[in-house]
């Protein structure tokens, strides 16, 4: 089946514009999570959903990062007013049943460049 | 709070040697889990194995294998007979489960693994 998937896969944007980041998790998963990888770094945590309901948002940087899974499935996460310390790939991840011992599954990120 | 060190930033080999990938976590929690993920050029994280806490026996899968030691704190990965398809950058990761509901990963920095011909 389709794993997960992530829209743009690039994005460029000048300083102070928003941006809106698409994931698809793998049909039928109850959680979803959100990362930040800056260069060279590993993944940092910014929010968690189980269905729609937003669990954990303790990762978020600021209140310029707002993200939403309003049916459950597909999860967008917003960017206001971007700035350059936002250049960063953005993974999304999904897992099953929302339970602490599954694993994880990363879609290919998105990529965006904040000028 | 949980923290995972890799301190290995990069390793080069030649192709066929074995390799070893350290990882070194912190935790307070009883239950936890470690992940390795390995992330090729291609961006995506791809998963590699799940170890629990109570499980400390080794893993062997093809010319993978993974150590897990709770008296020092370590999970570490092993590559014998490296192949070029290896490079890549690998992380480890730590996920807390006292509640028993899904948790974050603390992912360390990766180690980029280079082999070459």
């Amino acid at each position: 089946g389709a794993g997960v998937s992530q829209s743009p896969r690039y994005k460029v944007a000048k300083r102070g514009q928003d941006v809106a980041l698409r994931c698809d998790p793998i049909s039928g998963h109850v959680s979803l999570f959100w990362y930040q990888q800056a260069l060279g770094q590993g993944p940092e945590f910014l929010t968690y959903f189980q269905n729609e309901a937003q669990l954990d948002k303790s990762g978020l940087p600021s209140d310029r990062f707002f993200a939403e899974r309003p049916e459950g499935s597909v999860s967008t996460l917003k960017i206001q007013r971007t700035q350059q310390e936002d250049s960063a790939v953005y993974l999304c991840a999904s897992s099953l049943r929302g339970l602490a011992w599954e694993t994880q599954y990363f879609g290919p990120g998105t990529r965006l460049l904040v000028l | 709070a949980q923290k995972v060190t890799q301190a290995q930033t990069e390793i080069s080999v030649v192709e066929k040697e074995d390799v070893t990938l350290d990882c070194v976590y912190e935790t307070r929690d009883t239950t936890y889990y470690l992940f390795w993920y390995k992330q090729p050029p291609s961006g995506e994280l791809v998963f590699l194995i799940r170890r629990n806490s109570f499980d400390e026996q080794n893993e062997i899968s093809g010319r993978y294998s993974w150590n897990f030691q709770k008296s020092t704190s370590s999970f570490n990965f092993t590559i014998t007979a490296s192949q070029v398809v290896d490079s890549a950058v690998y992380f480890c990761a730590l996920s807390e489960a006292n509640t028993g509901t899904a948790s974050k990963l603390t992912f360390g920095t990766g180690t980029r693994l280079q082999v070459t011909l």
